[in-house]
């Protein structure tokens, strides 16, 4: 399997921009996870997908912020308009619950975001 | 309330030497597992190793095992024989509920 997939890897763009992040989760798994770590707050879950739902968006900051799982090889996460304090790298992982707590995590390898 | 604690933000350790990175956890579900993770400067998270709350044996992974104290809700991570590569951010998880708790980490450095 090729893993979690994201994109872009690096993305540097200027206050106000649209910022739009992709990831694609492993096949097979019922769970797909955002992520923003920074060296201030740490790694932070910002929303949840159990089988394309959202099931826990408590940890997106504020209304710039959004994300959709049309399908379930397939999310995103916008960013509009963007802010520096929005600087951080944001994972994608995904999980396969084969009962509750059995689940290993996958992360892919991160979207580091810049925004000047 | 906080579910995992790692209270070692950083250690050192001699080359080919073992090492323990500490973690404690909290919750009272029956049903959860507990994870290791490497992060190492190029940013990747790595994972390394999975312990059930009903497996009975300690899991082990090649150089990593994972010392599960039930009880003392305790899942310390130790790596045997450490290589220079091993230096890197450690994150202990708990998992439960289909959500997932991460430490604050421990950032371990080998010393040749």
């Amino acid at each position: 399997d090729a893993g979690v997939i994201q994109s872009p890897r690096h993305e540097v763009t200027e206050m106000g921009q649209e910022v739009t992040l992709r990831c694609k989760p492993i096949s097979g798994h019922d769970y797909l996870f955002w992520y923003r770590q920074t060296m201030m707050r740490g790694l932070e879950l910002l929303i949840y997908f159990n089988n394309n739902v959202p099931i826990d968006d408590s940890g997106m900051p504020e209304d710039r912020f959004s994300a959709k799982m049309p399908n379930a090889s397939f999310s995103t996460l916008k960013i509009q308009p963007s802010e520096p304090r929005d600087s951080a790298v944001y994972f994608c992982a995904s999980s396969f619950q084969r009962r509750p707590g059995a689940g290993e995590l996958f992360f892919g390898e991160g979207s580091r975001l810049t925004v000047l | 309330a906080q579910k995992i604690t790692q209270t070692q933000p950083g250690m050192f350790v001699q080359e080919k030497e073992a090492v323990t990175l500490d973690c404690t956890y909290d919750t009272s579900d029956q049903s959860y597992g507990l994870f290791w993770y490497k992060q190492p400067s190029s940013g990747e998270m790595i994972f390394l190793i999975y312990q059930g709350s009903y497996d009975e044996q300690n899991a082990t992974e090649g150089r990593y095992s994972l010392n599960f104290q039930k009880a003392r809700k305790s899942a310390n991570l130790v790596i045997s024989a450490s290589q220079l590569g091993d230096s890197a951010m450690y994150f202990c998880a708990l998992n439960t509920g289909n959500q997932f708790y991460f430490g604050t980490g421990t950032s371990l450095t080998v010393i040749p």
